[in-house]
């Protein structure tokens, strides 16, 4: 079965440039999308299409795809950004078929 | 706005069935595909399937196939997921979420189900 693939954790100090990638070999032909799960609480999304950010969320979180890696890009990483944060795309050989990451631990401090 | 209200939490013993409730309100209800995502203590979030409000078509992870179904009612705008033979390892969170382009968007607020004997 297809098969994301994110590193288990990153650590930054406050204002830090914090980097999540997310590896999978149908990422050149399907989107890549990102979710934050604060503990306790339900994800929410951050990035959507590779590089759009939905309303509400802050300018300092961006996205970006090349070939088969995704990238979640925290610039100036604040310590209410600690968080898990996933990947989510679908399987270049079903239609609906979708799959995250393993998630990635981002700690602030 | 939208929102996805899932029903309470569940205790079931191993073997028995499940059924999750969510309502969504505040959109077309035909218009988006509904997904079905938990996340197992200590574990991460996991892909379950999703269903198509209008048609009530279905696509299962390979995992929960034969095991999982998905339906809805488009009178109450209300999708429904029942999981059977359920293990130890089925206790986690079940969150329902609205499509957002070919990913998922809007998320319910979770319901547990706790797998004890």
């Amino acid at each position: 079965s297809y098969e994301l693939t994110q590193p288990p954790s990153v650590s930054v100090s406050p204002g830090q440039t914090a980097r999540i990638t997310c590896s999978g070999d149908a990422l050149p032909k399907k989107y890549a999308f990102w979710y934050q799960q604060r503990a306790g609480q339900a994800p929410v999304l951050v990035i959507y299409e590779d590089s759009k950010r939905p309303p509400g969320i802050p300018e300092r979180f961006s996205g970006s795809s090349s070939g088969t890696m995704a990238t979640l890009t925290i610039s100036g990483a604040q310590v209410e950004d600690e968080a898990d944060y996933y990947c989510y795309s679908r399987d270049s050989s079903g239609d609906h078929e979708g799959v995250f990451g393993g998630g990635t631990k981002l700690t602030v401090l | 706005q939208v929102q996805l209200v899932q029903s309470g939490a569940e205790v079931k013993k191993p073997g028995a069935s499940v059924k999750v409730s969510c309502k969504a309100s505040g959109y077309t209800f035909t218009t988006y595909y509904i997904h079905w995502v938990r996340r197992a203590p200590g574990q991460g979030l996991e892909w379950m399937g999703i269903i198509n409000p209008s048609s009530g078509s279905t696509t299962y992870a390979q995992k929960f196939q034969g095991r999982v179904t998905m339906t809805r009612d488009t009178s109450t705008s209300t999708v429904l997921l029942e999981l059977s033979s359920l293990r130890h390892e089925d206790t986690a969170v079940y969150y329902c979420a609205r499509g957002y382009g070919s990913g998922v968007g809007y998320w319910g607020q979770g319901t547990l189900v706790t797998v004890s004997s």
